[in-house]
C-alpha cells in the first residue's frame, strides 16, 4: 500500500513561516490535498490539487508538490494556525490514503 | 449551501455490525462526478479512508477493510449509509462523511465534510 510520511510535529514562532512535509513515492506525479483539524472538529479542506487554495482559505497558506515530498507553506504564522495537518492523495487503484498527521504548534 | 450530519449508535458491542447514516443537503448525489466518502479517526490518531460512493454507483473500498465495509446511497432522501460488520474494540472512532465535487478530477477530494459521530466499541 501507498505510505505518506508526515512530521509528528512542527514548531514555529508567530510571524515565523511554517513548512509541513509530506514524503512519498514519486508523489509529485500524483495529486495532494491538505487538511487542516483543530481540536474537536472536523477537517477543513486547505489545499487541492497540489496548491490551488480554495474560497476563503487564507493567503498565507500554500501548497506545492515535487518529486517525492509535498510541502504546505504557512507565511506569517498566527496563533490560530495552531492544529493537526493532514496530506491525503489517491493511489492508482482508487484507493485514498491520509499521511499521519502534524502538528503545528505556535510558541 | 452544503452540509453533512453523521447518526448511528454512539456504543456497540464487539462483533455486532455498525449501520451510520451521512445526510447531507446542498446537492445532488445524481450529478456527475459527485461523490460521498467515509472517514474515521480513532482518538488520537490520524484520519483513515474508509470508503467513497459515486453519483453512478461506483464504489471504492479501503482494502484493509475491504471485506467488513459496504456503502450504499439513497438519492431519493439524500442518504448514504455505511455498513461495518464484526466490530472490535480497535474501531472505536469518529466517523466522518464527506462531500467529493464534481471538479472532473479522478483524484477525489473532500471539500466539505460532516461533524463527525463517535463510536465506541465495548461489550
Amino acid at each position: 500500500s501507498y505510505v505518506l510520511t508526515q512530521p509528528p510535529s512542527v514548531s514555529v514562532a508567530p510571524g515565523k513561516t511554517a513548512r509541513i512535509t509530506c514524503g512519498g513515492s514519486n508523489i509529485g506525479s500524483r495529486s495532494v490535498h491538505w487538511y487542516q483539524q483543530k481540536p474537536g472538529q472536523a477537517p477543513v479542506l486547505v489545499i487541492r490539487y497540489d496548491s490551488d487554495r480554495p474560497s476563503g482559505v487564507t493567503e498565507r497558506i500554500s501548497g506545492s508538490n515535487s518529486v517525492n515530498t509535498a510541502t504546505l507553506t504557512i507565511t506569517r504564522v498566527e496563533a490560530g494556525d495552531e492544529a493537526d495537518y493532514y496530506c491525503q492523495v489517491w493511489h492508482n487503484t482508487g484507493d485514498g490514503v491520509f499521511g499521519g498527521g502534524t502538528k503545528l504548534t505556535v510558541l | 449551501q452544503i452540509t453533512l450530519k453523521e447518526s448511528g449508535p454512539t456504543l456497540v458491542k464487539p462483533t455486532q455490525t455498525l449501520t451510520l447514516t451521512c445526510t447531507f443537503s446542498g446537492f445532488s448525489l445524481s450529478t456527475d462526478g459527485v461523490g460521498v466518502g467515509w472517514i474515521r479517526q480513532s482518538p488520537g490518531k490520524a484520519l483513515e479512508w474508509l470508503a467513497l460512493i459515486y453519483w453512478d454507483d461506483d464504489k471504492r473500498y479501503s482494502p484493509s477493510l475491504k471485506s467488513r465495509l459496504t456503502i450504499i446511497k439513497d438519492t431519493s432522501i439524500n442518504q448514504v449509509i455505511l455498513e461495518m460488520t464484526n466490530m472490535d474494540p480497535v474501531d472505536t472512532a469518529t466517523y466522518f462523511c464527506a462531500h467529493r465535487p464534481n471538479d472532473g478530477s479522478s483524484s477525489p477530494v473532500f471539500d466539505s465534510w460532516g461533524p463527525g459521530t463517535l463510536v465506541t466499541v465495548s461489550s
